[in-house]
């Protein structure tokens, strides 16, 4: 157990629906970080959250939003889904800026059909 | 933009020593650091380097030089549980990861 919590670990839907995956960080650790992997790519950042504010944005499509609560835990939000979107979805979260090395859950496997 | 380059699958043989080469291009650079992920599994933190030189950790080591954009992993004493792919990853205000190199290791 890394400590990062992500749910759900699986996720079927249909095209065009909305979900929401959710992470909670490491204890303690207050950035947050979201990436989406794909069949045999790498992992494609989308977007980073510390202390509960938005820090970076990568390729992130706008039918995708994710926030930062509170309490540090993350949403992350994927709306009009399509086929395309099917991948693994993966958290991590660092104590500060990250750039030494993040912490990654065990993901959500979505599958859209 | 940034880039980073490693080559999509390596094979080796158990017990044998194997390199992974990265090279990057990036505008903003803090480190290079590589991640193990096996199949179906979250990647997982193998190494950190912001320094020119070779950094140790067991049957890992990782080296970087700044001036060529490059680093590399190099695995000893394989075990047939070092079968994964291996990212590369280069820090900036975010880590950005290459696509990733698969070891084969044979018996």
């Amino acid at each position: 157990d890394s400590g990062v919590t992500q749910t759900p670990k699986h996720l079927i839907t249909a095209t065009g629906q909305r979900v929401t995956l959710r992470c909670s960080p490491r204890s303690g650790d207050l950035s947050v970080y979201w990436y989406q992997q794909s069949l045999d790519q790498g992992l494609q950042f989308l977007i980073q959250y510390y202390n509960g504010e938005e820090r970076a944005k990568g390729n992130i499509l706008e039918r995708f939003s994710a926030q930062q609560f509170p309490d540090l835990h993350s949403e992350l939000n994927l709306s009009s889904l399509e086929l395309g979107d099917s991948a693994l979805y993966f958290c991590a979260s660092s104590g500060d800026r990250g750039n030494y090395g993040y912490t990654f859950g065990s993901g959500t496997r979505l599958t859209v059909v | 933009g940034q880039s980073l380059e490693q080559p999509s699958e390596v094979t080796a043989v158990e017990g044998a020593i194997v390199q992974i080469n990265c090279t990057y291009q990036t505008s903003g650079f803090y480190g290079l650091s590589w991640y193990q992920q096996h199949d179906g599994g979250a990647p997982t933190f193998l190494s950190y380097n912001a320094l020119d030189g070779l950094e140790e950790t067991g049957r890992f080591s990782s080296f970087l030089s700044r001036s060529d954009s490059y680093g590399y992993l190099l695995l000893q004493e394989l075990q047939m549980k070092d079968s994964a792919s291996y990212f590369c990853a280069v820090s900036e205000d975010k880590i950005i990861f290459g696509k990733g190199t698969r070891l084969h290791i044979l018996p």
